[in-house]
């Protein structure tokens, strides 16, 4: 079983939808990101959390500490989201473990 | 805005031959990291690096694999004896905090194809 699973694996949304993409990890950890990933391959780091929740421009990412879960929501999707999306877990040493993650499509 | 920077973008090179990636972190960044990418796969850390030392590795970073700060600018990734299955994404990443405080800043990718 993977440390850090991630679903739906690919999602398809029209412009403007809300669209959540959610994480789930097996492990303790001290902090989870969430990051973008595009077509290029660079990678952006969108958000690091340990507790609660974090709100940038249309991006919001929440943690559930307890039930070891966390969700990205964009809110009014644009093509311009459409990336994959990974949520990568940080456990008490340097090292990040990642998910699969969820490859992101918004039609205009 | 500042960004950390790869080079080469792509090295395509022959199986036993010696390979180094360079990155240019952050100015102000203490912490330094490698990561790798197989194609199709999900991302992997190799090595983090704090105070001109390796703090913590994977089981992927063996003999083959070493790292370095030469000039209190770059930071290099060097592969002794590349096999196919090196051929990967390697991403830089630095933070001006360590794990759990700082925020990482990935570089662009230097795409290593093994023939």
């Amino acid at each position: 079983k993977n440390e850090v699973e991630q679903s739906p694996q690919n999602l398809t949304a029209q412009e403007g939808e809300f669209i959540t993409i959610n994480c789930s990890y097996s492990v303790g950890i001290s902090a989870l990101h969430w990051l973008q990933q595009h077509p290029g391959g660079g990678i952006v780091s969108l958000f690091m959390l340990s507790s609660g929740k974090k709100k940038h421009g249309r991006l919001i990412a929440t943690i559930n500490i307890q039930e070891k879960h966390s969700s990205l929501h964009i809110t009014a999707s644009h093509p311009r989201d459409s990336a994959v999306y990974i949520c990568a877990v940080q456990g008490s040493g340097s090292r990040l473990t990642f998910g699969e993650g969820t490859q992101l499509t918004v039609n205009p | 805005e500042p960004e950390v920077t790869q080079t080469p973008s792509h090295q395509v090179t022959q199986m036993g031959q010696e390979v180094i990636l360079r990155c240019v972190p952050i100015s102000n960044h203490l912490y330094f990291y490698w990561y790798r990418q197989i194609l199709g796969q999900k991302v992997e850390f190799l090595v983090s690096f704090y105070n001109n030392e390796i703090s913590e590795k994977s089981e992927i970073f063996d003999d083959q694999f070493s790292v370095e700060r030469p000039d209190g600018s770059n930071f290099t990734l060097k592969i002794r004896s590349t096999k196919l299955e090196d051929s990967a994404m390697y991403f830089c990443a630095s933070s001006a905090l360590g794990p759990n405080t700082g925020e990482l800043f990935f570089g662009e990718g230097s795409r290593l194809t093994v023939l």
